[in-house]
C-alpha cells in the first residue's frame, strides 16, 4: 500500500470555525490532490499541488485554501466552516502525470459541520 | 472545468452477466484516462491507466478500451460476480488536474 495518511479521520466542528485537514505521504510523489465526496457527485477536485509551494485551484475551491511547505505534507484549510462543507475528504498522490502512473488515495476524513 | 461524464449512474445485474460502462470526456489536452474501483467504506483503487488512442487493457475479467479522438472509454466486466459490486470511476488527466466522473455504481445479485 502507498504510504499516505490523512488526519484526523473523523471530525465534528462548529459553523464558522477554521478547520485544517492533513495529508501526509512517504512516497516522495510530486503531485497531491484534495477531493471531496458527496452523493451524486463522485469525487470533486478542491485544490491540487504539483510541487512544494506550487498549488492551484480545482473545480470547487471556494471556501478552501491549501499549503504545501514540504513534499510530504499537503494541508487543506476550511477558513470558516459551513454546513455545506460537511463531506468526506480524500487526499490522493501521484508521480509525474503523463507517465502512465495511477493515483493513490488516503483513507478519507469524514468532516461534519454543525 | 473539464466535463467527465459516466453512464449509467447505476446498474443492477445478475451474477454471471457481462456488463459495460461508458466514460465520456473532452478529447483536447488529453494526457491519460484512469479507471478506479471504489468499494463502500474503502478508498478508490486504480484498475487501469491508459494514454494512447486504441489502448486496450485487461485485468482478469475486467478490461477497458480508449478512444481519444472521439473522447470515450469503455469498461467491460465479463461474468460479473457479487464481489464486483462497487462504484467504478473514470478520471481524466489533463494538464496537472485529475478530474473524476460521477461514477457508475454496479450491484451484482447472487
Amino acid at each position: 500500500d502507498a504510504g499516505i495518511t490523512q488526519s484526523p479521520r473523523h471530525k465534528v466542528t462548529e459553523t464558522g470555525t477554521p478547520v485544517t485537514l492533513r495529508c501526509h505521504q512517504t512516497e516522495n510523489h510530486r503531485y497531491m490532490y484534495w477531493y471531496r465526496q458527496d452523493p451524486g457527485h463522485g469525487l470533486r477536485l478542491i485544490h491540487y499541488s504539483y510541487g512544494v509551494k506550487d498549488t492551484d485551484k480545482g473545480e470547487v475551491s471556494d471556501g478552501y485554501s491549501v499549503s504545501r511547505s514540504k513534499t510530504e505534507d499537503f494541508l487543506l484549510t476550511l477558513e470558516s466552516a459551513t454546513s455545506s462543507q460537511t463531506s468526506v475528504y480524500f487526499c490522493a498522490i501521484s508521480e509525474l502525470p503523463g507517465m502512465n502512473t495511477e493515483a493513490f488515495f488516503g483513507q478519507g476524513t469524514r468532516l461534519t459541520v454543525v | 472545468i473539464l466535463n467527465v461524464e459516466q453512464s449509467p449512474q447505476s446498474l443492477h445485474v445478475q451474477e454471471g452477466d457481462s456488463t459495460n460502462f461508458t466514460c465520456s470526456f473532452p478529447s483536447s489536452n488529453f494526457y491519460a484516462l484512469h479507471w478506479y474501483r471504489w468499494e463502500t467504506a474503502k478508498s478508490p483503487e486504480a484498475l487501469f491507466v491508459m494514454t494512447l488512442n486504441g489502448d486496450e487493457k485487461k485485468k482478469g475479467r475486467i478490461s477497458a478500451t480508449l478512444n481519444t479522438k472521439e473522447g470515450y472509454s469503455y469498461l467491460y466486466i465479463k461474468g460479473s460476480q457479487p464481489e464486483d459490486s462497487a462504484t467504478y470511476l473514470c478520471a481524466l488527466l489533463a494538464g496537472n488536474m485529475l478530474t473524476f466522473g460521477g461514477g457508475t455504481r454496479l450491484m451484482v445479485k447472487p
